[in-house]
């Protein structure tokens, strides 16, 4: 079974600081992706990233960066220079490509950035 | 841009009464979920649906049963609601195959009386 834990349940930064979100997943399987979302207080969740069992490279999109790391089944993410519109409920999540794209959810991190 | 429209944005409704969520992508996109959001608890997946009159128990589907008559629509029933059940219902969708995450409604938060 897939198991996703996202170990931090709330954070709080003052704005300016990095803050980084913990994920670490389990499967079974050998080729699977991992998701991050973003649901800010008006509810939608967003996408933010994937990234697929074979692609180990770190990725950085602008303020944002990903950690993705095999050999402790980690996919953290980071925030640089937090600012208050990053106040969220982060979600990491785990696909298995062959249930019809379902995604296993963490239970969420609850980011609040203060001003 | 990808929509994906649920219905109603609040529901209250009473213990025992039949509830329809509704759920309309226009994507033309194969795949369809139903999850329900409880704080502690994260997104649990209730049903899901890969095509036209198919459908798939997630993780926690008793007191619910889905209808997916069209392929942009997909429908969740509370056949009789319960307070257990009141909670934050979101729907999705995404592009079969392909992989790319889901496509998220803004969810209904459900209040059971």
């Amino acid at each position: 079974a897939q198991k996703v834990t996202q170990a931090q349940t709330e954070i709080s930064v003052v704005e300016k600081e990095d803050v980084t979100l913990d994920c670490v997943y389990e499967t079974r399987d050998t080729t699977y992706y991992l998701f991050w979302y973003k649901q800010p207080p008006s509810g939608e969740l967003v996408f933010l990233i994937r990234r697929n069992s074979f692609d180990e490279q770190n990725e950085i999109s602008g303020r944002y960066s990903w950690n993705f790391q095999k050999s402790t089944s980690s996919f953290n993410f980071t925030i640089t220079a937090s600012q208050v519109v990053d106040s969220a409920v982060y979600f990491c999540a785990l696909s298995d490509v062959f249930g019809n794209e379902k995604l296993t959810f963490g239970t969420g991190t609850r980011l609040t950035i203060i001003p | 841009d990808v929509k994906v429209t649920q219905s109603s944005r609040y529901l209250v409704k009473r213990t025992g009464e039949k509830v329809f969520l509704e759920c309309v992508q226009d994507m033309d996109h194969e795949n369809m979920f139903w999850y329900r959001q409880d704080p502690g608890l994260g997104l649990r997946l209730i049903y899901f649906s890969y095509d036209v009159k198919m459908k798939e128990k997630g993780d926690i589907p008793e007191g619910y049963s889905v209808s997916r008559e069209k392929k942009e629509r997909f429908s969740l029933i509370l056949e009789s609601a319960s307070t257990n059940q009141t909670s934050m219902y979101l729907c999705a969708s995404t592009e079969s195959g392909t992989y790319y995450g889901y496509t998220f409604g803004s969810g209904t938060r459900l209040t059971v009386v």
